[in-house]
């Protein structure tokens, strides 16, 4: 089954432990992207990727990084989570980047 | 950045009627979406629109993109259409950024 996946799919930390929260997918796409929803801030890029070793700002890039080390996967990493970051954060992947892009089921975040 | 206006901000409709959500950008855009977002949370993607006119089932989407907008039209409308209806848009450019409008609240009504 083509899908996008996100790991862990719920998370309480505690401000400045380090977390990584995985996304992989398996429809060999070339673009992958993390948002985070927040109420009355809707969706905002955070980092995007058009490919292997190729990463880019979005709109609210800070506090956070990426990697794209291998096509299928596209981890987002919070070197020290804060309070701000509590969020509900949502990886999507496309074939190119004009093509549809199909979302995974998302992971909420509490950060203490 | 790129402006994205989505009216009206909540609709409400008795099940079996007709919709039209619309989308207003403020520039050029190369890349144009429309996504659900069901009560779970889920997001779906419904069309890649850029231009022209796409149908699937009961949703169809045209985007006029030298009068920059879009409409998602949702007919027959059945329970399952309820949440969050949403225009995602990308300037033309190098830019590979989406930017998403604040979106449509539906709620349909048994």
């Amino acid at each position: 089954e083509a899908q996008v996946t996100q790991n862990p799919r719920y998370l309480i930390t505690v401000t400045g432990k380090k977390l990584t929260v995985t996304c992989s997918q398996n429809m060999n796409h070339e673009y992958m992207s993390w948002y985070r929803q927040d109420p009355g801030l809707g969706l905002r890029q955070i980092y995007y990727s058009m490919n292997v070793e190729v990463t880019d700002k979005g709109d609210v890039p800070e506090g956070y990084k990426v990697s794209r080390k291998e096509k299928r996967n596209f981890p987002l990493i919070l070197e020290s989570p804060s309070p701000n970051q509590t969020s509900l954060y949502f990886c999507a992947s496309s074939g190119r980047w004009q093509e549809t892009q199909y979302f995974g089921p998302g992971t909420r975040l509490l950060v203490l | 950045g790129i402006q994205v206006e989505q009216s009206p901000p909540d609709l409400i409709l008795q099940e079996g009627a007709n919709s039209t959500l619309r989308c207003n950008f403020s520039d050029s855009v190369n890349n144009l979406q429309w996504f659900h977002q069901n009560p779970w949370g889920q997001l779906i993607n419904l069309f890649y629109i850029p231009s022209g006119t796409k149908q699937n089932g009961r949703l169809s989407a045209t985007t006029v993109a030298t009068e920059r907008y879009s409409l998602l039209y949702i007919s027959s409308s059945q329970t399952t259409d309820s949440g969050v209806y949403f225009c995602a848009v990308a300037l033309s450019g190098s830019a590979r950024q989406l930017t998403f409008g604040s979106g449509t609240q539906l709620t349909v009504l048994p």
